[in-house]
Parts: structure tokens; sequence; C-alpha cells
């Protein structure tokens, strides 16, 4: 009866270093949600995955920014070179359904750390 | 302008006060509202839920939507130190997406 799991907890990277930060949805969900909470903010959307189709990315900063869930289970976001305006938690999000307004059951987030 | 505004607060109140927290919302498009709770070092979780206008009621909390103000309101009665949380008002934009007003820092003092 785990809830969604997101590794590691915290990460600090150097300004220009890759990370990747990994998603583990509740057995059997269809549908994966990223977030991006800045400090003092509410979550803001960055992408969403049905099974393994990745149906919208406009939240996304930039082409740094890479998301992908390839056997419509575990999900990886990757942020390539990073910046300091990169450092936030990242929360991941999944639910049930395919149609419809579904609950989202949250991860308890990565706190990225860029210096 | 972003498309829910929420007062940051902080917002600190004693025990057992009845506690008001309200969001705006701009697109009249937007039907469900849900009211999430973030505790310190953890990830939202939906409080409640409401549809359109109307009021909706579970225990302590009390969701309010009025459509023609665009205004959201959650209230806590009897408020407990466990209540201390940061409170996201949040709705659905298009079929999956959530848009989260900025939050607001409760403290509950015993």
């Amino acid at each position: 009866g785990a809830g969604v799991s997101q590794s590691p907890r915290y990460k600090v990277a150097k300004r220009g270093q890759d990370v990747a930060l990994r998603c583990d949805p509740i057995s059997g969900h269809v549908s994966l949600f990223w977030y991006q909470q800045a400090l003092g903010q509410g979550p803001e959307f960055l992408t969403y995955f049905q099974n393994e189709a990745q149906l919208d990315k406009s939240g996304l900063p930039s082409d740094r920014f890479f998301a992908e869930r390839p056997e419509g289970s575990v999900s990886t976001l990757k942020i390539q070179r990073t910046q300091q305006e990169d450092s936030a938690v990242y929360l991941c999000a999944s639910s049930g359904g395919l149609a419809g307004l579904n609950e989202q059951f949250f991860g308890p987030g990565t706190r990225l750390t860029v210096l | 302008q972003k498309e829910v505004e929420q007062d940051p607060g902080p917002l600190s109140v004693p025990e057992g006060a009845i506690v008001s927290l309200n969001c705006t919302y701009s697109n009249s498009a937007f039907q469900y509202f849900m009211w999430y709770r973030q505790y310190s070092r953890k990830g939202p979780e939906l409080l409640m839920y409401t549809y359109s206008s109307g009021n909706k009621e579970d225990g302590r909390f009390t969701a309010q939507v009025d459509k023609s103000s665009k205004y959201i309101s959650l209230f806590i009665r009897d408020s407990q130190p466990s209540d201390s949380a940061t409170y996201l008002c949040a709705t659905y934009q298009g079929a999956q997406k959530l848009v989260f007003g900025q939050g607001t820092r409760l403290t509950i003092n015993p």
C-alpha cells in the first residue's frame, strides 16, 4: 500500500551538472505528473504522462528539462546543465484514471539545490 | 496575472479559532476547485474538492465556492495545532493539469 515515492529526497548539484530525479508512482496508476515548487510558491505543472505517452510537456521551462516514462511505470525527470534558478522541490504525482478528473496523489518531492 | 491568486500569509491564530483561507481565480470556465494541505517537507494531500458553486462540509472543514465573484474559501472550525500547514487552493485547467495558488502558511498556536 505504498504511496508515490521519489528519489533522491535531496540533491545538491553544482551549476552546469546534469541531474536525474526518479518517481515511482502508485502501482497501476496510469497517469503521472511532474510539478515544480519554488520556495514559498505553489506547485507549477511541468509535464504529464498517460502510460508511456507524454501527452503534455507545456510546462517544461526550457529544453534542458526532459522527462521520460519508457515502460509506463517509473518516470525520470532529467535536468541538463543545471542553473541556480532550477533550485526547487520537484513533485511527482500519479492518478489512477484515464478519463475524467481523478485525484492526484503526490510524492514527498525531491529538493534540488543548485550551487 | 496568475490564474489562481492566494494570499500567502503567513497566518497565525490561537487554538480553537475559526480560520478563513481564500483564493480568487480568473477563468470562469474553471469548474472543480480543490484544497490541498501540505505539511513541511511533504507533498500536498487533497483535503476537499467542490464542483461549481456552493458549500461542502467535512468535519471541521467547509469549502465554499462563489462563481459569480470567482472566490474560493476554506473554513476551519475549532482549529488544532495539527492543522498547522500550508494550504493550497487549486483548480483543473483542461482535463488533468492542476493549477495552484501560492499557498497560505497557517500556524495554530496552542
